[in-house]
């Protein structure tokens, strides 16, 4: 089975300083790993996605996440904040396709960034 | 190309009453999957349609249900409401079934039951 654990339910960072969102996942099959990003009162967008290509992935908006199986973990990155980076960030687990293909969520992490 | 549509947008509805809400994808995608979204429990799969056929089905009371129509537009159905079920609901196409790689989400539909 899979699952998804993030670790912080709130970040706060200063502008220009360093993000990072921690997740760690959990599956019996190779992953697909994703981050999604959401802004108040919208929808879910695709930050970036692991699909067991290069572990090193990059994303929009200046954001990657680097695969690291040994470490179950898929943790986002971005080098200098910015004030519109403040939202809520969700790394999610995909099962395989024939064992459903959905998405399984964490619990989500809400960044704030400060002047 | 246009992206996914939800409507309405915003809802309000009382205790035991019944809602539908739609979904429209991406041109030429013909998979639709439904998320609910709560603050307690989080983004939680409800049930994705492929070609008219509803094909996976999380683990929520019958009184959600979906279908599909032809041309791929999707509605969700809740009767008999309850408080609990106020939520942000998601929807998100992609071009094959279970392809979580290549879908994308709708801005959602606000649910509020009172």
């Amino acid at each position: 089975a899979q699952s998804v654990t993030q670790l912080g339910s709130h970040v706060s960072v200063s502008e220009g300083a360093l993000v990072l969102l921690r997740c760690n996942y959990s599956s019996s099959v190779p992953p697909y790993l994703f981050w999604y990003v959401q802004y108040p009162n919208q929808g879910l967008q695709l930050l970036l996605k692991y699909t067991s290509a290069a572990t090193l992935v990059k994303g929009i908006n200046g954001f990657e996440a680097e695969f690291k199986k040994s470490e179950t973990s898929f943790h986002l990155t971005k080098p200098s904040a910015h004030m519109s980076d403040a939202a809520e960030y969700f790394c999610a687990v995909s099962t395989p396709y024939n064992q459903g293909g959905k998405l399984i969520f964490g619990q989500g992490t809400e960044l704030s960034v400060k002047p | 190309k246009a992206g996914v549509t939800q409507t309405p947008r915003y809802l309000i509805k009382t205790r035991g009453q019944q809602v539908t809400l739609s979904c429209s994808p991406i041109s030429g995608h013909r998979s639709v999957s439904w998320y609910q979204q709560t603050p307690g429990q989080g983004l939680q799969f409800l049930f994705e349609y492929f070609s008219e056929t509803q094909r996976n089905k999380g683990n929520f009371p019958g009184r959600f249900s979906g279908r599909q129509f032809s041309n791929s537009r999707s509605e969700m159905n809740v009767s008999t409401l309850e408080l609990g079920d106020s939520a942000l609901y998601l929807c998100a196409s992609s071009s094959q079934a279970g392809r979580t790689d290549t879908q994308y989400f709708g801005p959602g539909t606000r649910l509020t039951v009172l």
